[in-house]
């Protein structure tokens, strides 16, 4: 079956450049999330799309943005990177927002030097 | 703020054992909760979601169980193999939270030969 790709897997970046992650959910599913796990914390909930819509909003810098496109892909710009947006950056997608499972990606590992 | 956490922490087995791993949160009005695996470095696996109307799921060597009123839910692996070595992840949607997932701490689980 057809899982959540993200790409890049692997990404290294200097301090101050711009980054940019892309997600592609499951066929069908209309709704994804993006979430942060830095090393050896739980991951952080960071922005959420339905319908191509902002669905919800947490924990997420002013330096990233984030859409849904027409083909229900999303992508996770990230600017002015720093030191400590090192972590594991994850899409998730589900059917509709009914609190469904939540199926998540391999994530993509950014590393900023 | 909502708050998940999971105990142990950390937990070493032999081969062949059953074990419960524990998970609890401070917001009773969760409308489900979900088990994760992680492996080291990779991305998040959906193993049960349990819906806030049941109180278990299982599949195969795995059960899950839901207690709203108590604030815990159990994950329990039976016969227990080295191939379950992993960080368990629980995870829910609160209250007024939409559907993004608050996680807990982890249980880093070794199944030793």
């Amino acid at each position: 079956a057809a899982g959540v790709i993200q790409s890049p897997r692997h990404l290294i970046k200097e301090k101050r450049e711009t980054a940019t992650l892309k997600c592609y959910p499951i066929p069908r599913h209309d709704t994804v999330y993006w979430y942060q796990q830095g090393p050896g914390q739980d991951p952080q909930f960071l922005i959420s799309f339905y319908e191509k819509m902002q669905s919800d909003k947490g924990s997420i810098p002013d330096r990233f943005s984030a859409q849904q496109f027409s083909d229900y892909h999303s992508e996770l710009n990230m600017s002015s990177l720093e030191l400590g947006d090192s972590a594991l950056y994850f899409c998730a997608s589900s059917l509709g927002t009914a609190r469904g499972t939540q199926y998540f990606g391999p994530g993509t590992r950014l590393l900023v030097l | 703020k909502q708050e998940v956490t999971q105990i142990p922490a950390a937990l070493s087995v032999p081969e062949g054992e059953n074990l419960v791993l524990n998970c609890s949160f401070t917001d009773s009005a969760i409308y489900n909760l979900q088990w994760f695996r992680q492996d080291p470095g990779k991305g998040l696996t959906s193993l049960l979601l349990i819906q806030s109307s049941q109180r278990e799921q299982t599949s195969g060597r795995l059960n899950a169980s839901l207690d709203k009123s108590s604030g815990r839910s159990t994950l329990y692996i039976a016969a227990s193999q080295p191939g379950d070595s992993a960080t368990y992840l629980c995870a829910a949607p609160f209250t007024g939270g939409g559907n993004k997932l608050t996680f807990g701490t982890g249980t880093q689980l070794k199944v030793e030969l």
